[in-house]
């Protein structure tokens, strides 16, 4: 039973052009999503989180808007660069939460940005 | 400034034996998560430490164990090991005085294969 769904396993991006990255959840208690990107043979990098009192939040090239009543984000990159192909996973948790021990990620998305 | 540092790199164990994974967190961190990512999965969260005190555990078995040092650098164990143990251990530090919210930054990972 999958509570955070990325459901793109992968996608692929030309250089300079939008990419979007989405992320379904199921349990409604969430109500804290952040965006890690991850390349190969290093950890996650957190880039951007958002809570439900938002429904947009920007920070650079990256933005994530978050859609409560689909119980759906997405992660926008614009414009996409070749240093940004990674695998990027979508999280989530409860605010209230003290801990980290109820966060869960998604499965992740690769993203290949050619040149 | 040096990130999160994780020991070893790769480990291989037969099944049965026990293993114990080491973890430095950056400099002025005095919180430490463990996650486990298996192959095609998001990370999934073990445990967290906090001023060498538990804050948090997943849902894992208690051939898992973890403790913290007063260093902040911690150690996972796991005991009588399972071919589904083998996968990518990640630790993350974070400062530890914002809860969830705090970012966390994580090590490149070990890498368990168990035979």
């Amino acid at each position: 039973d999958q509570q955070v769904k990325q459901n793109s396993p992968s996608l692929s991006v030309q250089e300079g052009r939008i990419s979007i990255l989405n992320c379904d959840y199921t349990n409604s208690m969430f109500d804290y999503f952040l965006w890690y990107k991850k390349y190969p043979a290093e950890g996650p990098t957190f880039l951007i989180s958002i809570s439900s009192i938002k429904d947009k939040n920007e920070d650079g090239r990256f933005t994530v808007f978050l859609n409560k009543s689909a119980k759906h984000l997405s992660l926008h990159i614009v414009p996409s660069q070749p240093g940004d192909s990674a695998v990027y996973f979508c999280a989530a948790n409860q605010i209230r939460e003290t801990s980290y021990d109820k966060v869960i990620f998604g499965p992740g998305t690769s993203l290949s940005v050619i040149p | 400034d040096a990130g999160v540092t994780q020991s070893p790199t790769h480990l291989i164990k037969t099944r049965g034996q026990h293993v114990t994974l080491r973890c430095s967190p950056i400099s002025g961190h005095k919180s430490v998560s463990w996650y486990q990512q298996v192959l095609g999965q998001g990370p999934q969260f073990i445990f967290q430490y906090y001023e060498k005190e538990e804050r948090g555990r997943g849902n894992f078995p208690d051939r898992f164990s973890a403790r913290q040092f007063p260093n902040y650098s911690s150690e996972l164990n796991v005991n009588a090991l399972l071919l589904g143990d083998s996968a990518l251990y990640l630790c993350a530090s974070s400062l530890g005085v914002g809860g969830f919210t705090d970012t966390q930054y994580f090590g490149p990972g070990t890498r368990l294969t168990v035979l």
